[in-house]
């Protein structure tokens, strides 16, 4: 079966620092990858997506940018934090040419700038 | 591309009774609607889905309707229980993309 696997589950972070997180997908080859970022109490945001190896599509414009350097990691990051990039980032994955099963979802990492 | 509305954005009721929750879509070839629950502090986790061939898909005290039509779908809850306090999403697929854009969320408090 399928795992999605999504580390760390909680950051505190300086603004003006670094970020990486990392996302794998096991039991799957060539999965459509994706980040999305929620504000608390808030909707889904869409941050990147990806159907291949060095595709990244971006959603939104951010201080932040994605990477996928295999096939089933997904990693997103940025170069310096700013506050507004406090949320919870969600990684998920689903079936390559959209074959009609819904994203799931990674455990997710609760970032915190401070 | 696709755009989806849902409401309402919040919604109480009480244990037993029933609740629903109501998305539209605008792109008439979107084919996949799932449903998400979000428990506080947890992942979005599929509850339910339907395809745009079927027009209700039922699993316990949880049913989907879908009007193509319309261009509208419902998530039903019967029976409602305490734990079924959390936060669901509607989302449907893009037809153009990989993308499911998602509805801004419902939060559902069922009291005691």
């Amino acid at each position: 079966s399928q795992t999605i696997h999504q580390w760390p589950a909680t950051l505190v972070q300086p603004v003006g620092s670094p970020l990486s997180l990392e996302c794998t997908v096991e039991g799957t080859s060539n999965p459509n990858l994706y980040w999305y970022r929620q504000a608390a109490g808030r909707g889904l945001q869409l941050l990147f997506y990806s159907v291949g190896i060095g595709q990244i599509s971006s959603e939104v414009p951010q201080n932040l940018s994605a990477s996928r350097p295999q096939d089933r990691q997904f990693i997103l990051s940025s170069k310096k934090l700013l506050l507004s990039d406090s949320g919870f980032y969600l990684c998920a994955w689903s079936v390559q040419g959209g074959a009609g099963v819904g994203y799931t979802f990674g455990s997710g990492t609760r970032l915190t700038v401070v | 591309g696709e755009n989806v509305e849902q409401h309402p954005s919040t919604l109480s009721v009480q244990e037993g009774d029933s609740a629903v929750i109501k998305c539209t879509y605008s792109d008439s070839a979107s084919n996949y609607f799932p449903w998400y629950k979000q428990e506080l502090g947890k992942r979005p986790q599929l509850i339910i889905d339907i395809r745009s061939n079927v027009g209700e898909k039922k699993d316990q005290r949880i049913a989907v309707t879908l009007n193509k039509t319309a261009k509208h779908f419902s998530l039903h809850i019967t029976e409602t229980q305490p734990e079924d306090s959390a936060v669901y999403f509607c989302a449907a697929r893009d037809s153009g993309t990989y993308k499911y854009i998602f509805g801004t969320g419902t939060r559902l408090k069922v009291l005691a």
